[in-house]
C-alpha cells in the first residue's frame, strides 16, 4: 500500500517559468518530508525539507509548501533551470521513511 | 568529508545465485537503510540499522537480509536471486534516522539473467 504517491510521473515546463511538483500522503502521523532530485546512475541528493509545524519551508529557488488538512505537499521550483532536469521524490517520515514513485521534470531551454 | 560509499556500482548474476552488496556510510552517522529502486515502483525500504541493530524491516521476502558492522558499515545479502530482484540498490546513512535527512549513495545496479 502506497502510503506517498506523487500521481503525475511527468512534467515539462519551460525555462524560467514555475515548476510545481506534488505529492499525498495518507498517514496523519507523518511529521517530517523531503523532497530528494535524483539523476539517472546516481543515489539521490536532498533538497529540501518541512517538518509537520510549519506550512512552507524556502530554500533560494525551492519552496515546499505542506498542507496537513489536505494531506498534499508540492515543491515549487521558481524559475526553472535545464539543469532542474530530473526525477524528483518526495517522502514523508514515519517509523521509516515512505517514499513516492517519482515525478520527471524535464525543463526546456 | 567522505559521502556514503556503496560497492560494486554494477552486477550481474544468474537466477539461484546470491549476491552480498557493501554500504560504507558518513563518518559519524551510526543508521544505514537499504531501499530497492525499480522502474515506476520509487523507492522501496528494505531495512535499517542502527548500531548494529535491526530497527526496522521492509516488506521484503527473507532472501534479502543485512547486517551492520561496529563501524557502522553495512552489507546486504539477497539469496537465491530472482529475476525480479534486477534493481538499483541504494544505501542511506544519517545520524540518527529520525527525522533527519538521508544521505544516499550512488547505489548498486544488480542485473539478475
Amino acid at each position: 500500500d502506497q502510503q506517498v504517491k506523487q500521481n503525475s510521473p511527468s512534467l515539462s515546463v519551460q525555462e524560467g517559468r514555475i515548476s510545481i511538483l506534488n505529492c499525498d500522503y495518507t498517514n496523519s502521523m507523518f511529521d517530517y518530508f523531503l523532497w530528494y532530485k535524483k539523476y539517472p546512475a546516481e543515489g539521490p541528493t536532498f533538497l529540501i525539507s518541512i517538518s509537520s509545524i510549519k506550512d512552507k519551508n524556502e530554500d533560494g529557488r525551492f519552496t515546499v509548501f505542506l498542507n496537513k488538512s489536505a494531506k498534499h505537499l508540492s515543491l515549487h521550483i521558481v524559475p526553472s533551470q535545464p539543469g532542474d532536469s530530473a526525477v524528483y521524490f518526495c517522502a514523508a517520515s514515519g517509523n521509516q521513511f515512505y517514499f513516492g514513485t517519482g515525478t520527471s521534470l524535464t525543463v526546456i531551454p | 568529508k567522505a559521502g556514503v560509499t556503496q560497492t560494486p556500482r554494477y552486477l550481474i548474476k544468474t537466477r539461484g545465485q546470491q549476491v552480498t552488496l557493501s554500504c560504507s556510510p558518513i563518518s559519524g552517522h551510526r543508521s544505514v537503510s537499504w531501499y530497492q529502486q525499480t522502474p515506476g515502483q520509487g523507492l522501496q525500504f528494505l531495512f535499517e540499522y542502527f548500531s548494529e541493530t535491526q530497527r526496522n524491516k521492509g516488506n521484503f521476502p527473507g532472501r534479502f537480509s543485512g547486517r551492520q558492522f561496529s563501524n557502522s558499515r553495512s552489507e546486504m545479502n539477497v539469496s537465491t536471486l530472482e529475476l525480479g530482484d534486477s534493481a538499483l540498490y541504494l544505501c542511506a546513512s544519517s545520524l540518527t534516522a529520525r527525522n533527519e535527512k538521508l544521505f544516499f549513495g550512488s547505489g548498486t545496479q544488480l542485473s539478475v539473467l
